[in-house]
C-alpha cells in the first residue's frame, strides 16, 4: 500500500515536496521502481519520473532542471521535491510502484495548489 | 517530439465490443514499448489494467485484453458494461526509463 503526504498548499517560485510512505512491503526490493504521476484538474495524467533503490533516476525531459525523486530506505519512503512551482504545477500528485517504468500500483493521490 | 495518441472519445452499445488504440506521431508502438493500460473514472485513482502488452492486473476481468494491432498497441473490451464507462489511460516506455501517457479515450456505453 501507497500513501502520499505533503503540503496541499505551496506559493509560487517555492519547493514542492511530497513523500510516498510504502506499507506492506520493502522499498529496497530491487524488483520496482518507485514513480510519480501527476494530473492537474480536469486533465490527463502525466508521468513526472521515478527512482530505483540504489537512486538511479528517470525524469520527464521537461521537469529534468526543477525535478528530484530520491529513496530513504530507512524509512520504506521515497520522495518528490519539485522546485520553482507555478499554477501550472497544481495537480493531484500520485505515487506508484512500478515495473520498470510502467506503474503497477497507485496511492490514493493527494491535491497539490500552487497558489499565493 | 514523439506524442503518445489516443482516440479522444468512443462510444459502445452495451453488451458490445470495442477497441481503443495507442500510437505514436513518428514511429510505431512495439512490445518494446511496454503498452500499459488505466482505467480511471471521475474522482478517482487510475486503475492498472493491462502492462506489457497483454499482461491483465490482478483481479482485472478477461473482458479487458491487450495487443498489438499493426503499428499500435489496442486495449479490447468485450462484452462492454455500464460502469466500463471511463477514460482509457495508454502509457509507453520511450526508452531511458522515461514513460509518456497518450491523452485518454473517454469511453461511453450507451
Amino acid at each position: 500500500q501507497l500513501q502520499e503526504s505533503g503540503p496541499g498548499l505551496v506559493k509560487p517560485s517555492e519547493t514542492l515536496s511530497l513523500t510516498c510512505t510504502l506499507s506492506g512491503g520493502s522499498i529496497s526490493s530491487d524488483r520496482f521502481y518507485w514513480g510519480w504521476i501527476r494530473q492537474p484538474p480536469g486533465k490527463g495524467l502525466e508521468w513526472i519520473g521515478s527512482v530505483y533503490y540504489n537512486g538511479i533516476t528517470s525524469y520527464k525531459p521537461s521537469l529534468k532542471s526543477r525535478i528530484t525523486i530520491s529513496v530513504d530506505m530507512s524509512k520504506n519512503q521515497f520522495s518528490l521535491r519539485l522546485r520553482s512551482v507555478t499554477a501550472a504545477d497544481t495537480a493531484v500528485y500520485y505515487c506508484a510502484r512500478q515495473g520498470g517504468a510502467t506503474p503497477l500500483d497507485w496511492g490514493q493521490g493527494t491535491l497539490v495548489t500552487v497558489s499565493s | 517530439q514523439t506524442v503518445v495518441t489516443q482516440e479522444p472519445s468512443f462510444s459502445v452499445s452495451p453488451g458490445g465490443t470495442v477497441t481503443l488504440t495507442c500510437g505514436l506521431t513518428s514511429g510505431s508502438v512495439t512490445t518494446t514499448n511496454f503498452p500499459s493500460w488505466y482505467q480511471q473514472t471521475p474522482g478517482q485513482t487510475p486503475r492498472t489494467l493491462i502492462y506489457s502488452t497483454d499482461t491483465r492486473s490482478s483481479g482485472v476481468p478477461d473482458r479487458f485484453s491487450g495487443s498489438i494491432v499493426g503499428n499500435k498497441a489496442a486495449l479490447t473490451i468485450t462484452g462492454a458494461q455500464a460502469d466500463d464507462e471511463s477514460v482509457y489511460y495508454c502509457l509507453l516506455h520511450m526508452g531511458s526509463g522515461i514513460s509518456v501517457f497518450g491523452g485518454g479515450t473517454k469511453l461511453t456505453v450507451l
